[in-house]
């Protein structure tokens, strides 16, 4: 089975700390990408990833940033976290076919104070 | 710009009865894909179903059903013989063949009564 691990099922972090959440897969995933989920907006685009070191943005990426040094991690990191950035934030990769289907995280419940 | 609309926030229904969850979509790519994900209580994503642009058949799995009308640009999920555990979020979702992103819709909680 494919597995997609997040570092931390819950996180609280101080406003102007630097955040990094960590996403892990084992399966050889060409695509991966993060996104925040808020009631009533349904999950967000952060960023995405189509291979090592390549990235692009997804519909919200203000404050954050991402790395993907090994194709099997990509991480997300919050330069300087703010109260609008507490949030679930999943994560999730796939083969590189449009038709495949994404393999989520259990995703991190973020909290900044 | 792409685009994943799901205009009903909740929906009750009874036990055993069929359920229809709309969505809609907005692309200009000729290719694309059309899923559609559960989430229960516990928070975890569960794949359902998928759509292609290009497939004839509406997809079926199950007691899953996705009514495709391209032309319509709509995707609706149905839901036949409800059950208990039917009861959770509901998202829509597409990828499409201009980017090797991901998008998804607003979702639906979806609440079944006994």
């Amino acid at each position: 089975d494919v597995k997609v691990t997040q570092s931390s099922r819950y996180l609280v972090k101080r406003t102007g700390e630097k955040v990094f959440l960590e996403c892990v897969q084992d399966m050889d995933h060409e695509n991966m990408f993060w996104y925040r989920q808020d009631p009533g907006l349904g999950l967000r685009l952060i960023y995405f990833s189509y291979d090592v070191k390549m990235k692009e943005k997804g519909d919200i990426p203000e404050g954050y940033s991402v790395s993907r040094e090994k194709k099997e991690r990509f991480s997300l990191i919050l330069e300087s976290a703010s109260t609008n950035q507490t949030s679930m934030y999943l994560c999730a990769s796939r083969e590189g076919s449009l038709h495949e289907k994404l393999f989520f995280g259990s995703g991190t419940q973020l909290s900044v104070l | 710009a792409q685009k994943i609309t799901q205009t009903q926030p909740g929906m009750f229904v009874q036990e055993k009865e069929a359920v229809t969850l709309d969505c809609t979509y907005d692309t200009s790519d000729q290719s694309y894909g059309l899923f559609w994900y559960k989430q229960p209580s516990s928070g975890e994503m569960i794949f359902l179903i998928y759509q292609g642009s290009y497939d004839e058949q509406n997809a079926t799995e199950g007691r899953y059903s996705l009514n495709f009308q391209k032309a319509r640009k709509s995707a609706n999920l149905v839901i036949s013989a409800s059950q208990l555990g039917d009861s959770a979020m509901y998202f829509c979702a597409m990828s499409y063949s201009s980017a090797s992103k991901i998008i998804f819709g607003s979702g639906t909680r979806l609440s079944i009564r006994p």
